[in-house]
């Protein structure tokens, strides 16, 4: 299994902030990296997906990745309540599997 | 509901039983994934099957675990003689064809053995 860690703790932020989450991982050979959220008791949900070096951005949410350094980042801009999650880093490797990492919580604080 | 469908949402074994899940994948989509989540713990790959096919096991423990995925039907994810351990929510993922294609998961199947 390929090494993506999460290390920050649950990050609150204020309703209107930007929410910053950060991943980094071991295989260089990575080449697709996506995040997921998940309400606590439900399924994960995709909503990004980056496959090149550089930003990519989908409404409200921002996806970074930097391969020569081993790291992809997400952006939450003007946080809402509904932002309230755990929000998993996953890249893909091998046969279509996908490594996760144990996730970052996320709470708004209206 | 074209999402990918999983059942039963919640399973009740006791230990010496057998489990079966049942997953679904969204329309149009052709590949199939089982992850298990323990509490506390990470997403974990189990296997990976296209029709008739299993591609990647590579996750699955090797006894007591098995997956299908049949020609016509559902993919099944069966586990005989359940222990306690084997508590936690299983979920299927599916996407369409292609290396790194997004997968899309099911609401998954919570496992408890009593």
């Amino acid at each position: 299994q390929k090494e993506v860690e999460q290390n920050s703790g649950p990050l609150s932020v204020p309703e209107g902030a930007i929410a910053s989450l950060n991943c980094t991982y071991s295989d260089r050979g990575s080449q697709s990296f996506f995040w997921y959220r998940q309400y606590s008791g439900k399924s994960p949900e995709l909503i990004m997906s980056i496959y090149s070096n550089g930003d990519k951005e989908d409404g409200r949410f921002t996806a970074q990745l930097n391969k020569a350094s081993q790291y992809v980042s997400l952006l939450i801009r003007d946080s809402q309540p509904s932002d309230s999650a755990t929000y998993l880093c996953a890249l893909s490797y091998g046969n279509n599997r996908l490594a996760f990492g144990k996730g970052n919580q996320v709470v708004v604080i209206p | 509901n074209a999402g990918v469908m999983q059942n039963p949402r919640h399973l009740v074994r006791r230990r010496g039983q057998e489990a079966r899940l049942r997953c679904s994948p969204m329309k149009g989509h052709s590949h199939v994934y089982w992850y298990r989540q323990l509490p506390e713990e990470g997403l974990k790959f189990m296997v990976y099957l296209q029709k008739e096919n299993i591609i990647d096991e590579s996750g699955m423990p090797k006894e007591r675990f098995s997956a299908e995925f049949p020609k016509e039907g559902p993919s099944i994810l069966r586990i005989q003689q359940v222990v306690r351990g084997d508590s936690a929510a299983y979920f299927c993922a599916s996407s369409t064809q292609g290396s790194n294609q997004p997968q899309h998961f099911g609401d998954g199947t919570r496992l408890s053995i009593l």
